[in-house]
């Protein structure tokens, strides 16, 4: 299973631009890159899932770099709402153990 | 469509005690999970079931059991309770298993042992 590096934590302001990057050095060819969110309270709910270049959504955006090394989560012009914390998973059809490690507090400030 | 819903919300139990966690999912998945969260911690997968029949160990099984009962409901046992397990348990569910299906989760379970 490729282990995930996330930043504990991240402060922005609403408005900005948030990258959060992920570091996978032992990911799989088989692998896809996903993230999900989670607000307190709640369970994580599904952001968006790449296997390489870019992907776009309504939410986010995901580079990944040839090397599928790491990976970075895009979100544009965060607001007070987008406070929760993020996680970044790898894994692939079949790989039932998916690890969702301790993600990256995002904390936007008004 | 009401997703993935558990059952209790909340639970306080003495340690020895045993109950069990109910989940059920309306999407017609075939994979489902438990999880539990620690505080100021990542999830922690403790059983899953790839499909209906099916069920295995995630990272954290130890004093607990699971059923799939059907392909609707998945249940999580906890026999003799300990402090240890104080944690927000977490059901989920999806298409089928694996990294590239996504999951929905269920609202939580907020369980104490004291």
């Amino acid at each position: 299973l490729a282990k995930t590096t996330q930043p504990i934590s991240m402060d922005s302001y609403e408005g900005q631009e948030v990258n959060i990057t992920c570091s996978h050095n032992n990911i799989a060819t088989n692998d896809y890159i996903t993230w999900y969110q989670q607000f307190p309270s709640q369970g994580p709910r599904f952001i968006i899932q790449g296997y390489k270049t870019k992907v776009t959504n309504e939410v986010a955006s995901l580079f990944i770099p040839a090397d599928r090394k790491s990976s970075t989560l895009s979100l544009p012009r965060v607001s007070l709402s987008d406070t929760a914390v993020y996680y970044c998973l790898v894994g692939y059809t079949g790989g039932f153990k998916t690890i969702f490690g301790a993600g990256t507090r995002l904390f936007v400030k008004a | 469509n009401a997703g993935v819903t558990q059952t209790p919300k909340f639970q306080v139990l003495k340690t020895g005690q045993s109950m069990t966690l109910q989940c059920a999912q309306d999407m017609n998945h075939n994979s489902m999970y438990w999880y539990r969260q620690d505080p100021g911690m990542g999830l922690r997968l403790i059983y899953y079931s790839a499909s209906e029949g099916t069920t295995d160990k995630g990272e954290v099984p130890n004093g607990y059991n699971v059923s799939r009962l059907n392909k609707r409901e998945f249940s999580l046992r906890l026999e003799s309770a300990a402090p240890s397990q104080t944690s927000v348990y977490f059901c989920a569910s999806s298409e089928a298993s694996g990294g590239t299906y996504e999951q929905y989760f269920g609202p939580g379970t907020r369980l104490t042992v004291t």
